[in-house]
């Protein structure tokens, strides 16, 4: 079975300050992992995903198959960073079709 | 294009009765999701839909049902609505094949049962 730990239910930080949402996660195969953020009031938007290997508004996320982690981080919050972050896992459920498991979230709030 | 979009955006119910939330996509897109969005307990996965003509149970599917109409459009039917469904509906789509692809959200359903 799949699983996706997010630690941290809220975490604070101070604009301008360093950000790491952790993520950890359970799966026998290779894993898909991705970020999705949810900004007040508005739809879950993907943020980013490992494979891609990119930098979106800041935020990276290396995938650390030993340590079975995919934590976000970002050098310099800002206050728009404020929003919840979740972290998925895609895993193969037949039929050409794969799911996603979340993690249960992590509230960011950038205190200015 | 719309993306995912869903009806409604807000919904009170009396327990036992019953109601169908909407979702379309315009994305071409043969898989199909219905979440459900609770504090503290994140998104879980109540039904999806690999492609037109089929659907399969989630992590919590119980005092649901589904029904994918066509490619298009994915219901979720609560029968006889309990105060344990008050939450934030969220249906998803992507497209087919790889595992990496995207799933792409609607704007979300308030429900509340009384």
């Amino acid at each position: 079975a799949q699983r996706v730990t997010q630690p941290e239910k809220l975490l604070s930080v101070f604009k301008g300050a360093p950000v790491e949402l952790k993520c950890n996660y359970s799966y026998s195969g290779s894993p898909e992992l991705f970020w999705y953020v949810q900004y007040s009031r508005q739809r879950l938007q993907l943020l980013l995903r490992h494979i891609s290997r990119e930098s979106i508004k800041g935020f990276t996320a290396d995938l650390n198959k030993g340590e079975t982690s995919f934590h976000l981080k970002k050098p310099f919050a800002q206050e728009e960073d404020s929003a919840m972050y979740y972290c998925a896992l895609s895993g193969y459920s037949g039929a050409g079709s794969y799911q996603l498991t979340f993690g249960k979230g992590t509230k960011l709030s950038v205190i200015p | 294009n719309a993306g995912v979009t869903q009806t409604p955006k807000f919904q009170v119910l009396k327990t036992g009765q019953s109601m169908t939330l909407q979702c379309a996509q315009d994305m071409n897109h043969n898989s199909m999701y219905w979440y459900r969005q609770d504090p503290g307990m994140g998104l879980r996965l109540i039904y999806y839909s690999a492609s037109e003509g089929t659907t399969d149970k989630g992590e919590v599917p119980n005092g649901y049902n589904v029904s994918r109409l066509n490619k298009r459009e994915f219901s979720l039917r609560l029968e006889s609505a309990a105060p344990s469904q008050t939450s934030v509906y969220f249906c998803a789509s992507s497209a087919e094949g790889q595992s990496y692809n995207e799933q792409f959200f609607g704007p979300g359903t308030r429900l509340t049962v009384l």
